[in-house]
C-alpha cells in the first residue's frame, strides 16, 4: 500500500521558521498534496494545498519536489498557537484523502 | 456562517450493537466525508459522498455504511460493533471538488464495551 509517512514530532523556537517534511512511496501525477493541522479535541484545518509548483497563503507555504515524492509545509515565524499535529495529505484519484502519519509539533517560548 | 456539526458528540454501545452518528454539513456545501480517527491507526478515510451518491469509499468492511439526504446532510451506519471500532469519527464538508477546502467538525467519539 501507498504511505505518506512524517517524523512523529518536531519541536521549534517561537518566531523561528519550521520546515515540517512529508514523503509519499506513491503520488501519481493528478494527486494533489493537502495539509492540515489538528488542534486537542478539535477536527483538522486547512493549512495548505497544491498540485506540482510551490503555493503561499497567508499561514504558510508548500515547496513540492519535482517528482512529487517529497514536500514541505514552512511555517515562516512559529507562534505558540501553532503547535499542533501537521498532517500531510494525498487526494488519490478524486474525493479521497490518505493521511499521512502526522508531526506533532511543539513551539518553544 | 455555522460550521460542521456532528451529533452526538459522544456515544458509549456494546458489541453487537450497531449506531448511527450524523453529520450536517456548511451551507451550500454538497460533498461531506467521513473518517475514523484512531491512536493505532491514524486518519483513515472511510467514504465520500456527494448529491446522494456515494464518489469514493476506503477499505473498510461493509458493516459500515453512509447515505446522504436531499439537503446534503449525511449519517454513517455501523452495524455490529466490535471493540476496534472505538474512536473519534469525523466528517468534513467541501463545495464540491477535491481541491476544495474540507471543513471539519468536532467529532463524534464512540466507545464500544
Amino acid at each position: 500500500d501507498a504511505k505518506t509517512t512524517q517524523p512523529n514530532s518536531m519541536e521549534s523556537n517561537e518566531e523561528e521558521p519550521v520546515h515540517l517534511p512529508c514523503n509519499h512511496s506513491t503520488i501519481s501525477g493528478t494527486d494533489y498534496i493537502h495539509w492540515y493541522r489538528q488542534l486537542p479535541s478539535q477536527g483538522p484545518e486547512y493549512v495548505i494545498h497544491g498540485l506540482t509548483s510551490n503555493v503561499n497563503n497567508r499561514m504558510a507555504s508548500l515547496a513540492i519536489a519535482e517528482d512529487r515524492k517529497s514536500s514541505t509545509l514552512i511555517l515562516h515565524r512559529a507562534t505558540l498557537r501553532d503547535a499542533a499535529v501537521y498532517y500531510c495529505i494525498r487526494s488519490s484519484g478524486t474525493y479521497k484523502y490518505i493521511f499521512g502519519t502526522g508531526t506533532r509539533l511543539k513551539v518553544l517560548a | 456562517k455555522a460550521g460542521v456539526t456532528q451529533t452526538p458528540r459522544y456515544l458509549i454501545k456494546t458489541r453487537g450493537q450497531q449506531v448511527t452518528l450524523s453529520c450536517s454539513p456548511i451551507s451550500g456545501h454538497r460533498s461531506v466525508s467521513w473518517y475514523q480517527q484512531t491512536p493505532g491507526q491514524g486518519l483513515q478515510f472511510l467514504f465520500e459522498y456527494f448529491s446522494e451518491t456515494q464518489r469514493n469509499k476506503g477499505n473498510f468492511p461493509g458493516r459500515f455504511s453512509g447515505r446522504q439526504f436531499s439537503n446534503s446532510r449525511s449519517e454513517m451506519n455501523v452495524s455490529t460493533l466490535e471493540l476496534g471500532d472505538s474512536a473519534l469519527y469525523l466528517c468534513a464538508s467541501s463545495l464540491a471538488s477535491v481541491t476544495d477546502t474540507q471543513y471539519f467538525g468536532p467529532g463524534t467519539r464512540l466507545t464500544v464495551l
